[in-house]
C-alpha cells in the first residue's frame, strides 16, 4: 500500500497568515493527489484533485502543486472558516490512502 | 444540486452485521445519472483520520475492497432507486465509526459529494 504521511499534524496560525501544508507519498503518484476539508462532524469536502485542479466553488486562495512523491496545499490568506483539518489522498493505485490529517488550529 | 443521504446511526453487538445505505439524487440536473458514477465507502474512527474501504461501479456492479476489509464487505447498488449500500459483518470495536458514502469519479479514485455520514457504534 502507498503511504501518505503530511506534515505537520496541527499548525497553529492566524486569520491572514499564508498556510502551506506538506504530503508526502512512499512511492510516485504521479499527480495523482486531491486535498479534502473536514470540518467536526461533517463529511470531507473535496478542494483540490490531480494535485493542482481546483474544485468547482472552491475559492482560489485554495492551490496545490507537487508531482512524483512531493505535494503542497497553501492557503494563501487563511480566512476563518478555513480552521479545519486537511487530508491528502493518493489517487493512484489500490487501495486509495489517507494522509492523517493536518489540523489548523487558532494561535 | 447532488444529494447523497445515509441511514441512520446504528449500534450493533460484536459479531452481528451492519447495513448502511446512500441515496443519490440530483445527478440529472447535471446531465447524468446514477449508473455514471461509482460509489466509495470510506470510515472514520473516533478522533482518528479516514480510511478507504472500497468501490462499486453503479454502471456494472464492479467493485474493489480494501484487502483488510476483503471477505467481511459487501458493497451493492440498487440501480432503480439509485441506492448505495455497504454491509459490514462480523463486527469488531474497532469497527465502531462514522461511515461515509461518496460520489466516486475518474475510475473510483476521486470523491466529489459526501453523504452525512453513519455512526455504527459496535458495543456489547
Amino acid at each position: 500500500d502507498i503511504q501518505m504521511t503530511q506534515s505537520p499534524s496541527t499548525l497553529s496560525v492566524s486569520v491572514g497568515d499564508r498556510v502551506t501544508i506538506t504530503c508526502r507519498a512512499s512511492q510516485t503518484i504521479s499527480n495523482l493527489l486531491a486535498w479534502y476539508q473536514q470540518k467536526p462532524g461533517k463529511a470531507p469536502k473535496l478542494l483540490i484533485y490531480k494535485a493542482s485542479g481546483l474544485e468547482t466553488g472552491v475559492p482560489s486562495r485554495f492551490s496545490g502543486s507537487g508531482s512524483g512523491t512531493e505535494f503542497t496545499l497553501t492557503i494563501s490568506s487563511l480566512q476563518p472558516d478555513d480552521f479545519a483539518t486537511y487530508y491528502c489522498q493518493q489517487c493512484n493505485s489500490y487501495p486509495y490512502t489517507f494522509g492523517q490529517g493536518t489540523k489548523l488550529e487558532i494561535k | 444540486q447532488v444529494q447523497l443521504v445515509q441511514s441512520g446511526a446504528e449500534v450493533k453487538k460484536p459479531g452481528a452485521s451492519v447495513k448502511v445505505s446512500c441515496k443519490a439524487s440530483g445527478y440529472e440536473s447535471s446531465g447524468y445519472t446514477f449508473i455514471t458514477f461509482g460509489i466509495a465507502w470510506v470510515r472514520q474512527a473516533p478522533g482518528q483520520g479516514l480510511e478507504w474501504m472500497g468501490w462499486i461501479n453503479a454502471y456494472n456492479g464492479n467493485t474493489n475492497y480494501a484487502q483488510r476489509f476483503q471477505g467481511r464487505v459487501t458493497m451493492t447498488t440498487d440501480t432503480s432507486t439509485s441506492t448505495a449500500s455497504m454491509e459490514l459483518r462480523s463486527l469488531k470495536s474497532d469497527d465502531t465509526a462514522v461511515y461515509y458514502c461518496a460520489r466516486a469519479i475518474r475510475s473510483g479514485s476521486l470523491f466529489d459529494q459526501w453523504g452525512q455520514g453513519t455512526l455504527v457504534t459496535v458495543s456489547s
